[in-house]
This record gives C-alpha cells, structure tokens and sequence, in this order.
C-alpha cells in the first residue's frame, strides 16, 4: 500500500521567515496530495491539495509543488507568523483510481512547526 | 467550523465495552469517512462510505464497524474495547469520493479505562 514519509518532524523559525516541509510517496497512482493543518486538540484543516495533473499551486503565503517524477511534494509557507504554529500534515491518495472512487489519505507523520517571536 | 459534526465530543468507557460514534455530513456532501489518530499511529484511515455503500477499507479493526444511514449520517462501533483503542476518532466528510476535498469534524476523543 501507500506509504508517505514526512520531513522534518520538527521545525522551528523566526517570524517573517519561511518554512518548508517536504514528503515522499510510494505509489505513483496517487494522484491527489492535500496538506492539513492541525492545532491541539483541534481537527484537521485543509490548507491546500494539488492533484496530479499540476506541478505547483499558491495561496497567497503558502504554496504546494509536486515532482510526479521523484514522488515527492513540499509545502511552502512565506512571511510565518505565530498563528502558523501548529502540526502539518501531508497526505496522498490514489483517488478512485484503482479503488473505485474509494478517497483514502494516507498521511505522514506530521510536522510540528514553531514560529517564534 | 466544517459543518461536519460529532457526538459524542468525549468519551470514557472500560476494556471490554462497546460504544458507537455518530457523524453527520456537510449538507450536500455523499462520502463519509473515519479516521483514527492516537500517538504511537498516527492518522489513519479506517473506513469510506459513499451513499450508503462501503468505498474504501483501511486497517480497520474487525472489532470495529461502520455504515452509513439513508439520511447519510454514519455511525462507527468500536466493541470489545481495548486499552489501545483510545484516540480522537475523526470523520470526514466529502461531496463525492475521488479527488474530493475531505472536510474533518470536531472529533470524539475516547478514553478506555
């Protein structure tokens, strides 16, 4: 099955840097990688997904790339502030390709991002 | 807020009980999952149902179960309770399955004792 490792599992800046969190996957049908934010004891929010068929996506101060090639995908978040502090997640799935509109996400490990004054 | 909600929000049962977790969906939305998170496992995926049929299966225990009503809330049983059962047991919810983005409830925390 899907396997997605998630890199660093700690990190920690100063506001108004950037910070960059990058994932590998295993399997090259996954198509579809969303990024979610997580605060404690809170669920997780979405921050933003690509899917396969695009190589970058921004909003406003974050942004996702994807290399289909070397099976890896990294967010980017510019301009940290303190409220950007919390666990990121990254997450693959195949996307009903072979499952027959089954969404799986397998997620990493997650990543807990400090932003420091 | 998701517009995914949970019941109950906390939970605190003994080894060896049953207990069953509701979730109900986005308005609009057809595809319902769970998700387990504890600690040593992270985020894992259990179970999918889209419009009342299974869609997809994780590692999900087979002392746990799910399905998913003609109103399209669904429901997770977790029996035989054990000690390591205890985690934030999330739901998700999505308008169809694929690429769909999968919105996360509030979650239930469940304690075993």
């Amino acid at each position: 099955g899907e396997n997605v490792e998630q890199h660093p599992s700690t990190l920690s800046v100063q506001e108004g840097d950037s910070a960059v969190i990058k994932c590998t996957y295993s399997d090259s049908a996954s198509n579809y990688f969303p990024w979610y934010k997580q605060e404690l004891g809170k669920r997780p929010q979405l921050i933003i997904d690509i899917r396969s068929n695009v190589g970058e996506k921004k909003d406003q101060r974050i942004a996702v790339t994807l290399n289909k090639t070397a099976k890896h995908f990294s967010l980017h978040i510019t301009e940290t502030q303190p409220e950007d502090s919390a666990v990121y997640f990254c997450a693959a799935s195949t996307g009903g390709l072979l499952t027959g509109g089954g969404n799986k996400l397998t997620f990493g490990t997650g990543t807990q991002l400090k932003v420091e004054l | 807020d998701s517009g995914v909600t949970q019941t109950p929000k906390h939970l605190i049962t003994a080894t060896g009980q049953r207990v069953t977790l509701r979730c109900s969906p986005r308005s609009g939305d057809l595809s319902v999952y769970w998700y387990q998170q504890s600690l040593d496992q992270g985020l894992q995926f259990l179970i999918q149902y889209y419009n009342g049929e299974e869609r997809a299966k994780g590692n999900i225990l087979e002392r746990f179960s799910a399905q998913q009503f003609p109103d399209l809330h669904s429901e997770l049983n977790l029996s035989s309770l054990e000690l390591g059962d205890s985690a934030l047991y999330f739901c998700a919810s999505s308008v169809g399955g694929y690429t769909d983005t999968q919105y996360f409830g509030p979650g239930t925390r469940l304690t075993v004792l």
